[in-house]
This record gives C-alpha cells, sequence and structure tokens, in this order.
C-alpha cells in the first residue's frame, strides 16, 4: 500500500515544452519536499513546504515551481524544460521528528 | 561544495560476511544523521538513523556509528544477505526540515 504516490512514473516531454509532475500522499504529513536526483548524483532538493509555507532553495532555478492545493497533493511544474532538467524527481513527505517517505519517483526526459 | 560525501561509489561484499558503508561530512552543525536503501526503480527507503548524541544505534543487522569528532559515520550490515544489494545513501540534517544526501554506495551482496 503506497503512501506517497509520484504519478506518472516516466515522463516524457519536448524541450521547451512545461510539464507537470504529480505527488500525493495518504500520510497526512505536513511537510512535503521535491527532489531532483540525476545519474550517480545526491538527491538535490529543490524546494519544501511546511503545511501552506513555500520554502524554495537558493540554487532552485525559476524555471521550476511548486503548488500545493491541499495537504495531500503537491505539484512540481516545469514552465521550459531544458535538456539539462532531464533526471529523477522524488517527491518526499514527513511528520515532525520523523525520517522523510520518499515516493518511487517520476523520471523525466526531454526529447 | 558536497557537505556529505561517501567516497566509495561501489562495495562488493560475500553473502554472511559483514558490509560497512562509510560517510564523512564537514558540517559540524549536522546533528541527526540517516541512512537510506534504494532498489533500482524504487524511491530511497529509511533504514536507520542516530542522532549526534548517540555514538551507536544497531536495530538487527543493521548498526550505525558516529565518530564526531572525525566527523565520520559507518553503517555496519552483519550478516551481508543478496536482498541487501542496494544503492545506500547516507543524509545529514542541521535542526532543520531538511537533509543533505551524499552521493550513494552500491552495495553487492555476492553467495
Amino acid at each position: 500500500d503506497a503512501m506517497v504516490i509520484q504519478n506518472p512514473r516516466y515522463q516524457v516531454t519536448q524541450f521547451g515544452k512545461p510539464v507537470t509532475l504529480s505527488c500525493s500522499q495518504t500520510l497526512n504529513h505536513n511537510v512535503m519536499y521535491w527532489y531532483q536526483q540525476k545519474s550517480s548524483q545526491a538527491p538535490k532538493l529543490l524546494f519544501h513546504y511546511y503545511d501552506k509555507d513555500f520554502n524554495n532553495e537558493a540554487d532552485t532555478p525559476d524555471n521550476f515551481q511548486s503548488r500545493r492545493p491541499n495537504t495531500s497533493f503537491c505539484f512540481l511544474d516545469i514552465r521550459s524544460p531544458g535538456l539539462g532538467d532531464a533526471a529523477m524527481y522524488l517527491c518526499a513527505t514527513r511528520e515532525r521528528n520523523q525520517p522523510q517517505h520518499f515516493g518511487d519517483g517520476t523520471r523525466l526526459s526531454i526529447l | 561544495d558536497q557537505q556529505v560525501k561517501q567516497n566509495s561509489p561501489s562495495l562488493s561484499v560475500q553473502e554472511g560476511r559483514i558490509s560497512i558503508l562509510n560517510c564523512d561530512y564537514t558540517n559540524s552543525m549536522f546533528d541527526y544523521f540517516l541512512w537510506y536503501k534504494k532498489y533500482p526503480a524504487e524511491g530511497p527507503t529509511f533504514l536507520i538513523s542516530i542522532s549526534s548524541i548517540k555514538d551507536k544505534n544497531e536495530d538487527g543487522r543493521f548498526t550505525v556509528f558516529l565518530n564526531k569528532s572525525a566527523k565520520h559515520l559507518s553503517l555496519h550490515i552483519v550478516p551481508s544477505q543478496p536482498g541487501d544489494s542496494a544503492v545506500y545513501f547516507c543524509a545529514a540534517s542541521a535542526r532543520t526540515d531538511k537533509l543533505i544526501f551524499g552521493t550513494g554506495t552500491r552495495l553487492q551482496v555476492f553467495p
């Protein structure tokens, strides 16, 4: 029974064509995260929400946006994907003082 | 500047033997450390953690050791099993909601 669900698992988009990745959770955790992971690299935090409070990392490109309409859902919008944005995107949730729970990720390819 | 380093990209161990995965960090403000395990096509799964007030934490076959003076932690798996074959990520946090990950070590346990 998956608790952090990412859709789709694989996404192909064209260079410059906006794309949205989604994450949902059944855990009712108040913190949600988006990470980008490229091959053989560490997962890199893009931004996170503490409830509705949005926290952007200083080096997250402006091309990346996020929405959290409610506790259960969080979206990652890439406005104009470039070839360098091809990566695995991981969503995670956390309750205070507990480890982060990860989804299985969305692998994004750019044509 | 990589604050969490896993200098061994891969490790191969015979079944039944001990696996030792290492992690070094540079930020003395880190006070909470975690290990995650990741199978192909799945998200990272929390394995074990340790607070900076301890130097050892054990959970079944898994033990994490923390050496604060050396800024080093290690994960011991005894005995190693083929199902332990995965990528292991070390992560650290400094009293925040954010984790800093290492680049991972691929463990292969062979019969």
